[in-house]
């Protein structure tokens, strides 16, 4: 059964930073492109980053919400994806979701599996 | 961006009718449209991508059509389960983007 499970969300001031983290299960993790959503509570769904499968530097791709603020990465020795957060502003604050990209070495972009989420919310 | 546009916000049905949703996007996707399905408190699921391919699991009562611009997710015959928000998301082009939902409500 694949699993995703996400941890890190917490209050944080405007302007703080915070680190993501989703561990993988039952499933090849090291085959799949993995992405970073979010959805702010009662709100619609925002994909806001990409990692491919073998995780180089030159293959993350960002929404323009969170470029220069937002860094995806992953360790696949330890089936674990994360996100790294800078400068947060109130508008950041959502359910953040980990999932996993449907296709096998490429980029599909769409989604069939999904963390619980992951609760950051930005506040002073 | 590609916008999605869902219609309608909100769709009263009784158990047992059947259910039209519709998606409509700013410029062509092709076949690249997904359908997902969110419960109270969950993540989505996915239902259907290529815009007509049932996800692994998926009951058959669920059906996706359309191509180009215009596409529709239909529920055959609606059980108590499938009252949920549905979602549509384009994955042709950068940002990958959703459409606002779709409430399907007890009538």
């Amino acid at each position: 059964e694949v699993q995703l499970v996400e941890s890190g969300g917490t209050v944080v001031q405007p302007g703080g930073s915070l680190r993501l983290s989703c561990v993988a299960s039952g499933f090849a993790f090291e085959h799949h492109t993995m992405h970073w959503l979010r959805q702010a509570p009662g709100k619609g769904l925002e994909w806001i980053s990409l990692i491919t499968w073998n995780g180089d530097a030159d293959t993350t791709h960002y929404a323009d919400s969170v470029t220069g603020r937002f860094t995806i990465s992953r360790d696949n020795s330890k089936n674990s994806l994360y996100l790294h957060m800078h400068s947060l502003r109130i508008e950041d604050t959502a359910f953040y979701y980990c999932a996993k990209d449907f296709t096998v070495y490429s980029i599909g972009g769409y989604f069939d599996s999904w963390g619980q989420g992951s609760l950051v919310t930005v506040s002073s | 961006e590609i916008v999605m546009t869902q219609s309608p916000a909100t769709l009263s049905v009784s158990p047992g009718q059947r259910a039209s949703l519709s998606c409509k996007a700013s410029q062509s996707v092709s076949g690249n449209l997904a359908w997902y399905q969110q419960k109270p408190g969950q993540p989505p699921r996915l239902l259907i991508y290529g815009a007509s391919t049932r996800a692994p699991a998926i009951p058959a009562r669920f059906s996706g059509s359309g191509s180009g611009t215009e596409f529709t997710l239909t529920i055959s015959s609606l059980q108590s389960e499938d009252f949920a928000v549905y979602f549509c998301q384009q994955y042709v082009d950068w940002p990958r983007t959703f459409g606002q939902g779709t409430k399907v409500e007890l009538k």
